[in-house]
């Protein structure tokens, strides 16, 4: 069973528009993260979490606005959607202090149009 | 300009044959090297990691070496099966285990039976 559930899997949505991300993650972990996949780059990081909080930030735009309402779960939302935009967005988690293994999601494709 | 780069960008090799891929990075204060594996449609998961101290890590068909003087490593997979087709990510993060990664754009490997 998939330890970090990311909803939806698959989504489309129009230049201009507003999507949330969702993830949540079951192995006990106090940090989590958001990655992009766009083509042709490398897998990018964006944010990090520890125990709710943001310790890193590397996101040029203020459009993507991680959440975090409950110790296991960082929702990302996305406003103001631009083709662009267009990546899989991996979350994963790792125990801070701990070996620094990170355990990725299995993604949300986003395509805007 | 890429942090962290990977070679060959594809391979394909016989079942039961040597896979080496390789990866240089450019940060002399990065310490923490871990390699991915990617499947279509799931997230990277990771395979072998190796700390700056160390030159060699083995894990089963897997061996890492890492040569600090040239800020190089590489992934070793011995008697490759079909199974092990699949994208291999090499990355690179510095002290402090924030989570951080910084991948290369990946080797995708085919291995043919």
């Amino acid at each position: 069973d998939p330890k970090i559930i990311q909803k939806p899997k698959y989504l489309v949505a129009v230049t201009g528009s507003e999507k949330i991300l969702i993830c949540e993650q079951y192995l006990g972990h106090n940090a989590m993260y958001w990655y992009r996949q766009s083509a042709k780059k490398p897998l990018e990081f964006m944010f990090s979490y520890s125990y709710q909080k943001l310790m890193d930030n590397q996101t040029a735009s203020s459009r993507f606005q991680p959440q975090s309402s409950k110790k296991n779960h960082l929702d990302l939302q996305i406003t103001a959607l631009k083709p662009d935009d267009s990546a899989t967005y991996f979350c994963a988690s790792s125990q801070t202090g701990g070996s620094g293994q990170l355990y990725f999601g299995e993604g949300s494709k986003l395509t805007v149009l | 300009q890429q942090q962290v780069r990977q070679s060959p960008q594809s391979l394909t090799v016989w079942e039961g044959g040597t896979t080496v891929l390789t990866c240089s990075y450019e940060d002399s204060t990065f310490n923490y090297f871990p390699w991915y594996q990617q499947f279509p449609g799931e997230g990277p998961a990771l395979l072998i990691s190796i700390l700056s101290v160390s030159d060699k890590k083995e894990d089963g068909r897997f061996t890492t070496f890492f040569n600090k003087r040239e800020k190089k490593l590489s992934l070793h997979i011995i008697d490759s099966q079909p199974g092990d087709s699949a994208t291999y990510f090499c990355a690179a993060s510095g002290a402090g285990n924030t989570g951080k990664l910084i991948f290369g754009l990946g080797t995708t490997l085919q291995v043919q039976p």
